[in-house]
């Protein structure tokens, strides 16, 4: 089965740096890729995603980038915020093949820590 | 809140007890699943429904068990035969498969913690 593997575990910058998290991935048919961020005592809330189709995708501050050949994709995270200190999960799944359903394999989690 | 509950928000066991995890969704999802959150191993997928009495086993679906008898609801139950069940169970739901849009976003629940005593 699927195996995402997540670095690093904890990320401490400074409020205003950028904050860079990486995912590979192990199955090469997985073509879906989300971020999900949880917050303290909260519940985990997707932040952003990516297709296998697409390479890069951008929302304000957040960047996500595929390496399909390489296996592997990252959360780029530019002039962090105090509010931005979460844990963020990667996952990977053959989302669009209905057989496989929506079967998300998750990473282990990176918590950030923006120090103002 | 958020359209999928689950309950209760904290429970405590005794070793050889099975207890039952509630999960409810308003969301008109077709699929659900639940997770387990133990800290630095991510969300490790226990069961998954993609339709009303239908589930698959996740990757650690040992000393679990779960039903799917109406759309709304996919209680999990954390039988005797788990070793070491206290985590942090999250329920989640999705609108399902296919290549509808937003198919495969996730909506978690709060969480259920469970403490074996």
């Amino acid at each position: 089965g699927e195996n995402v593997e997540q670095h690093p575990s904890t990320l401490s910058v400074q409020e205003g740096d950028s904050a860079v998290i990486k995912c590979t991935y192990s199955d090469s048919a997985s073509n879906y890729f989300p971020w999900y961020k949880q917050e303290l005592g909260k519940r985990p809330q997707l932040i952003i995603d990516i297709r296998s189709n697409v390479g890069e995708k951008k929302d304000q501050r957040i960047a996500v980038t595929l390496n399909k050949t390489a296996k592997h994709f990252s959360l780029h995270i530019t002039e962090t915020q105090p509010e931005d200190s979460a844990v963020y999960f990667c996952a990977a799944s053959i989302g669009m093949i209905k057989a496989a359903g929506n079967k998300l394999t998750f990473g282990g989690g990176t918590r950030v820590l923006v120090k103002p | 809140d958020g359209g999928i509950t689950q309950s209760p928000k904290y429970l405590f066991r005794k070793e050889g007890q099975n207890v039952t995890l509630s999960c409810e969704q308003n969301l008109n999802h077709d699929a659900m699943y639940w997770y387990r959150q133990d800290p630095g191993q991510g969300l490790r997928l226990i069961y998954y429904s993609q339709i009303v009495n239908d589930f698959q086993k996740g990757d650690i679906a040992e000393g679990y068990s779960v039903s799917r008898e109406k759309k709304e609801s996919f209680p999990l139950t954390v039988t005797s035969a788990q070793k070491n069940p206290t985590a942090f169970y999250l329920c989640a739901s999705s609108i399902g498969t296919g290549h509808k849009s937003g198919a495969n976003v996730l909506t978690f629940g709060a969480g259920s913690r469970l403490t074996v005593l």
